[in-house]
């Protein structure tokens, strides 16, 4: 199982709001920055969040992301069909000194 | 634009060898790391390897290490994944991405499909 725990799936009505969670510990999240991903069916992912709430160039004010402690969100407003797709969050553990992914959450909207 | 372009996977029997290779455009490639992730079919992501800007800094996965080489050349703005011993749960398909600050990767290839089987 992965290092970092996330729901494996969550739905919501078109427009409505949706938030993931990704939760890790000390060695990871709780020391590091935390960055999501948006992936769509049969493509690369995409970066939507780094270093805890900074959204990229060209990624809508819909999404955020916070922090808190071990744990961190993923928030999407406004939801479309269009935002169907699995989203991870990753980090840096510095315990094991390796990049960890949280196992995917499938986003279903209604 | 700033790309990454994967080539090099295939079909590989259990135990033998494949070199992927990952060329980048649109961007000061000498400047960043660089890492590998893989994703096996219907599975989640799963980070590989990487490498910092001078080739002198070398991270793996315990799945990976002592099997997998990462290298980068910076003068051809490329670099690469050795995979020797080769197993089936190695089959995915391969990611190379770039790192951004704070660990994030900012840049994705298109993938290279790895199939490990007799």
């Amino acid at each position: 199982q992965s290092v970092l725990t996330q729901p494996p799936s969550v739905s919501a009505a078109p427009g409505q709001k949706v938030t993931i969670s990704c939760s890790g510990d000390s060695s990871n999240i709780g020391n590091n920055y935390v960055s999501w991903y948006e992936q769509l069916p049969g493509t690369a992912p995409r970066l939507l969040i780094y270093e805890n709430n900074k959204r990229p160039s060209g990624i809508p004010d819909r999404f955020s992301g916070s922090k808190s402690g071990t744990s961190a969100t993923l928030g999407i407003t406004g939801l479309q069909t269009g935002d169907e797709a699995d989203y991870y969050c990753g980090t840096w553990d510095t315990t094991l000194s390796v990049v960890v992914f949280g196992g995917g959450t499938k986003l279903t909207v209604l | 634009q700033v790309q990454l372009v994967e080539s090099g996977g295939g079909l590989v029997k259990p135990g033998g060898s494949l070199r992927l290779s990952c060329a980048a455009s649109g961007f000061t490639f000498s400047d960043y790391y660089m890492n590998w992730i893989r994703q096996a079919p219907g599975k989640g992501l799963e980070w590989v390897s990487n490498i910092n800007q001078y080739g002198s800094t070398i991270y793996y996965a315990d799945s990976v290490k002592g099997r997998f080489t990462i290298s980068r050349d910076n003068a051809k703005k490329s670099v690469y994944l050795q995979m020797n011993s080769l197993r089936a749960e190695d089959t995915a398909v391969y990611y190379c991405a770039k790192r951004e600050s704070g660990d994030a990767f900012d840049v994705w290839g298109r993938g290279t499909m790895v199939t490990v089987s007799s």
